[in-house]
């Protein structure tokens, strides 16, 4: 899979929208743009995922530029509960491993 | 609905010594993943199952490790003889099978494994 780059912390605060970037210049056609979280002691939770349009669901907005090279996952409001490390990881739907490759992440930081 | 299952959520043992973990996926998810995270580093993928069969097991690190999901239910990944080296959270995940990968996983809350 292509190898995607994120800063390593970010700090936000409550009730704030956040952009978490993400870029993957060596992105392939057929690749897809995954975002999970991993909030402390628990196991990677899914937050979204896209190929080419932007993306909303109940917990983000997943916004990818239209060269594909880089994303943002967006949280419109941030809460306490978003402090997590999170992940954007590139799935190759035409081949490839099959298990998800997580980088180092974005740990995110909300202060209240 | 219950999420993914893992057993133990923690486990020491001594060097040398097996240790089993299980993970029941969620009903009616085909494909099951292993995951490890040692210490300090990133989580790394092990294997994927769809249904009973290893799909793709280039993440094990030795013959060390052995999983199997007979029936293609539950899974469980034996350890033995563990070493120092194996300690770290181990995730299990378990997804729908739509013949392509870009489907959303869901993971268990991992097992911590120490050996000492």
């Amino acid at each position: 899979d292509a190898k995607t780059t994120q800063p390593n912390s970010m700090e936000s605060n409550e009730e704030e929208p956040v952009h978490l970037p993400c870029n993957h210049s060596t992105i392939s056609g057929t690749d897809y743009i995954h975002w999970y979280r991993q909030l402390p002691s628990q196991g990677p939770e899914y937050v979204i995922h896209g190929l080419t349009s932007n993306v909303n669901n109940r917990m983000a907005s997943l916004a990818i530029a239209e060269d594909r090279k880089s994303s943002t996952l967006i949280l419109h409001r941030a809460t306490l509960r978003d402090a997590a490390v999170y992940y954007c990881i590139l799935r190759d739907s035409g081949g490839g491993a099959d298990g998800l490759t997580f980088g180092k992440g974005t740990h995110l930081i909300i202060q209240p | 609905e219950a999420g993914v299952t893992q057993f133990p959520s923690h486990s020491v043992i001594e060097k040398g010594q097996t240790v089993t973990l299980r993970c029941d996926p969620i009903s009616g998810h085909d494909n099951l993943y292993w995951y490890r995270r040692v210490m300090g580093k990133e989580i790394k993928f092990l294997l994927h199952f769809v249904k009973e069969s290893k799909q793709d097991e280039s993440g094990m690190p030795n013959n060390r490790f052995l999983a199997e999901r007979t029936g293609g239910t539950y899974s469980t990944l034996k350890v033995q003889p563990a070493e120092l080296e194996d300690s770290g959270v181990y995730f299990c995940a378990s997804s729908q099978y739509t013949g392509h990968l870009n489907t959303e996983a869901f993971f268990g809350q991992g097992t911590r494994l120490t050996v000492v």
